[in-house]
C-alpha cells in the first residue's frame, strides 16, 4: 500500500462549485504539505501542517483553505473553484526527526490529484 | 530569498548517451539541503536524493551521481548510458535552516527525452 494516498486522482468541477482534496498518510510523519504544479512553473507551495494545531500559508494560499483532522490526514479545499485553479494537486509528507542535531526533513509525495475547473 | 534555477527546459538524448541536468540555486543560508526529484510520465513524484550542505563529496548511485560545488552554488545530476526510462522531469530543490526545512523552493524542471 502507498505511503501517501490521495482521493481523488481525478476531478473535474465546475466555476464556483466547492471542492475538497484529502490527503493520507502511513509514514507515521507530522509535517504534510500541500503543493500546486502547473505546466512550465515547477511546484508551489499552498499551505503546511506542522503537527494538528499548526498551520502555515505558502506562496500561494489564496483561493484555498486546509484542515488537518488528525496527524495522519490534511485536507485542501477550494471553497469556490475558478478556472485558473485547474492544476496537479501534490500531497507531501516529512519528519522532523533530527540527526546530530540536524533536522533530516525530506518530503515524500503522493501521486497527485489532477482538478480541472470548467 | 532563496531560488533554484535549472535553465535547461528539455534535453533530448540517444539511449546510451551520458547526460548532465544542471541546477543552480541562491539561499543566504549556510545551512541547507539540496535535493532531486524524478516525475516520469506517469505523474507521481520520486525522492532520488538528499545533500546537505556540509557535504561536498560527489555521490554515485548505479547510474546516477550528482556534483556539488559550493563555490559555484551548483548541484547537476549526471545520467550515465541513459535509458529510455530515464526519460521524466527532473526537479532540483531546496530547504532552507532559517525555516526550519519547512518548504521546499523547487526548480521549473528540466524535462529530459531518451529515444531508443
Amino acid at each position: 500500500d502507498a505511503d501517501v494516498t490521495q482521493t481523488p486522482r481525478n476531478r473535474i468541477t465546475k466555476t464556483g462549485k466547492r471542492i475538497m482534496l484529502e490527503c493520507s498518510q502511513t509514514k507515521g510523519h507530522d509535517r504534510m504539505y500541500w503543493y500546486r504544479q502547473d505546466p512550465g512553473l515547477g511546484l508551489r507551495l499552498i499551505y503546511y501542517s506542522f503537527d494538528v494545531k499548526d498551520i502555515n500559508k505558502g506562496e500561494i494560499s489564496d483561493g484555498y483553505s486546509v484542515s488537518r483532522q488528525a496527524q495522519a490526514k490534511f485536507s485542501l479545499s477550494l471553497e469556490s473553484a475558478i478556472p485558473n485553479q485547474t492544476a496537479l494537486y501534490f500531497c507531501a509528507t516529512s519528519d522532523r526527526g533530527s540527526t546530530s542535531g540536524r533536522s533530516t526533513d525530506t518530503q515524500y509525495f503522493g501521486p497527485g490529484t489532477r482538478l480541472t475547473v470548467l | 530569498a532563496q531560488k533554484v534555477t535549472q535553465a535547461q527546459t528539455e534535453i533530448s538524448v540517444v539511449e546510451k548517451e551520458d547526460v548532465t541536468l544542471d541546477c543552480v540555486y541562491e539561499t543566504r543560508d549556510t545551512t541547507y539541503y539540496l535535493f532531486w526529484y524524478k516525475q516520469p510520465p506517469s505523474g507521481e513524484l520520486v525522492f532520488l536524493i538528499r545533500r546537505n550542505s556540509f557535504d561536498e563529496q560527489n555521490e554515485i548511485s548505479g547510474r546516477y551521481s550528482w556534483n556539488f560545488q559550493k563555490s559555484t552554488s551548483s548541484f547537476n545530476f549526471t545520467i550515465t548510458a541513459s535509458q529510455v526510462v530515464d526519460s521524466a522531469v527532473y526537479f532540483c530543490a531546496l530547504s532552507e535552516a532559517s525555516s526550519g526545512y519547512s518548504t521546499l523552493t523547487f526548480g521549473k524542471g528540466t524535462m529530459l527525452l531518451v529515444s531508443p
